[in-house]
């Protein structure tokens, strides 16, 4: 199968501080991965395409500077949330594709972000 | 603008009494309307993807089917197991260096009893 992980799965920092997710597809390449922001109780909302070796492309109405993203191999792709603040707290979840199989997209399991 | 609108919100269900989810959408062209199933604070887990009206996907007790302006997920039988968040999203065929993004609904809740 095609397995992605996050981590961490919580983490729970100070306001003013930076938190940094990894999301790591583990059993194939993905040229693009993605990062999602979910509500409790409410969908997922993209956030960024994340594509292996450019910048990233951020939807309307995120913040490029607050929530950096870098994907430097196949496998791997970073979510740095910059001085973080209690609204930031979220569940985060990371996506990829794996390029030539229909297309198909798999998720990581989250991450839990509080920021107190 | 890609819309996903999932209906009904919220499905409460006894063990063994079949149903279907709805999943009414408009997009600039469908590349594929994808099905996932959420359990509480994890990711979303991949069901099904389907690609052009008429398609039709079996997996256990659920068979999910596409036209030109939705998708039902049916399940037959249901099991208290099969709670969860069901979630459907659409690809657009779209370039561009967001290829791939999915546009998500808001999702079904289904509950199931014993």
């Amino acid at each position: 199968g095609a397995v992605v992980s996050q981590h961490p799965s919580r983490v729970i920092c100070k306001s003013g501080t930076s938190v940094k997710i990894e999301c790591r597809s583990l059993d194939f390449q993905a040229t693009t991965m993605f990062w999602y922001r979910q509500f409790p109780k409410k969908s997922l909302m993209l956030m960024a395409t994340s594509n292996e070796g450019s910048k990233a492309t951020y939807e309307q109405g995120v913040e490029k500077d607050k929530f950096l993203i870098n994907h430097a191999s196949l496998t791997l792709s970073t979510l740095t949330v910059t001085s973080a603040h209690p609204e930031d707290s979220s569940f985060y979840i990371c996506s990829a594709r794996r390029a030539g199989v229909n297309n198909e997209q798999f998720f990581g399991p989250g991450t839990r972000l509080t920021v107190l | 603008e890609d819309q996903v609108t999932q209906s009904p919100e919220a499905l409460r269900l006894q063990e063994g009494e079949s149903s279907s989810l709805n999943c009414s959408y408009t997009v600039s062209g469908l590349r594929g309307l994808f099905w996932y199933r959420q359990d509480p604070g994890k990711g979303p887990e991949f069901l099904f993807t389907l690609y052009s009206a008429g398609e039709e996907k079996e997996k256990e007790r659920l068979k999910a089917t596409l036209t030109k302006k939705e998708s039902f997920l049916h399940i037959t039988a249901p099991k208290p197991e099969d709670s969860a968040t069901y979630l459907c999203a659409v690809q657009a065929d779209t370039g561009g260096t967001s290829y791939g993004k999915l546009t998500f609904g808001q999702g079904t809740i289904l509950t199931v009893h014993p």
